[in-house]
């Protein structure tokens, strides 16, 4: 069973940073194109930015809200997923979702509140 | 950036009667290698998204088949037959021919 868990998020003042994590479970960790997904309250999803797996070269990618501020990363030996985010901004308030590139898996999220 | 307009962005349904749900696209879907992104989601309330459909009209596996998706290039459907209780939630179309982006949502209630 695929299993992915985030964790990290919580309330952050405004130009704030924060680091969440997602551990992977049930897949083949070190071949997987991750993704982080968030959503606002009450709004639809969107898209925050993407990593390659490192043998196909382990790139990353960045919705122009995000670019320059997060970061996406991965330690293939622990199966988990994260993302730095700085410079953070009300608007960044939003349930944070790691899922497969393919989307056909997802997490529960986790919470991040941009507020002082 | 490629928009994804939905509509209706409210549908109402009566149990056992069909729903359908529209999805467009500012620009066509068809990436270079012939193939046309385009994916439906479900998420019901307090719950994470769940993928029903891929490229278009592949059903992801335990999706009953009374979801149906089609549609080309910039216009996409998404059919249920015959709603159930359990179909109620936000469904969204995305697209990942050029990135990916999200539609607003439409949101399905029983009459």
């Amino acid at each position: 069973e695929v299993q992915l868990v985030e964790s990290g998020g919580g309330l952050v003042n405004p130009g704030g940073s924060l680091r969440l994590s997602c551990a992977a479970s049930g897949i083949t960790f070190s071949r997987a194109w991750m993704t982080w997904v968030r959503q606002a309250p009450g709004k639809g999803p969107e898209w925050v930015g993407r990593i390659k797996s490192k043998t196909d070269d382990g790139t990353t990618a960045y919705a122009a809200p995000v670019k320059g501020r997060f970061t996406i990363s991965r330690d293939d030996s622990k199966s988990t997923l994260y993302l730095e985010m700085n410079s953070l901004k009300t608007e960044d308030t939003a349930v944070y979702y790691c899922t497969t590139d393919s989307f056909d898996f997802w997490g529960r999220g986790t919470l991040v509140t941009v507020s002082s | 950036d490629v928009v994804m307009t939905q509509s209706p962005l409210s549908l109402p349904v009566t149990l056992g009667q069909p729903a359908s749900i529209s999805c467009r696209s500012s620009q066509s879907l068809v990436y270079s290698d012939g193939n046309t992104y385009l994916s439906w989601f479900h998420q019901r309330p307090g719950q994470s998204p769940r993928r029903l459909i891929y490229k278009v009209s592949i059903r992801d596996s335990g999706v009953p088949d009374r979801f149906s998706g089609s549609g080309s290039n910039t216009d996409f459907t998404l059919k249920i037959s015959r709603v159930e209780a359990e179909d109620v939630g936000i469904y969204y179309c995305m697209q990942y021919t050029h990135w990916r982006t999200f539609g607003q949502g439409t949101k399905l209630e029983i009459k």
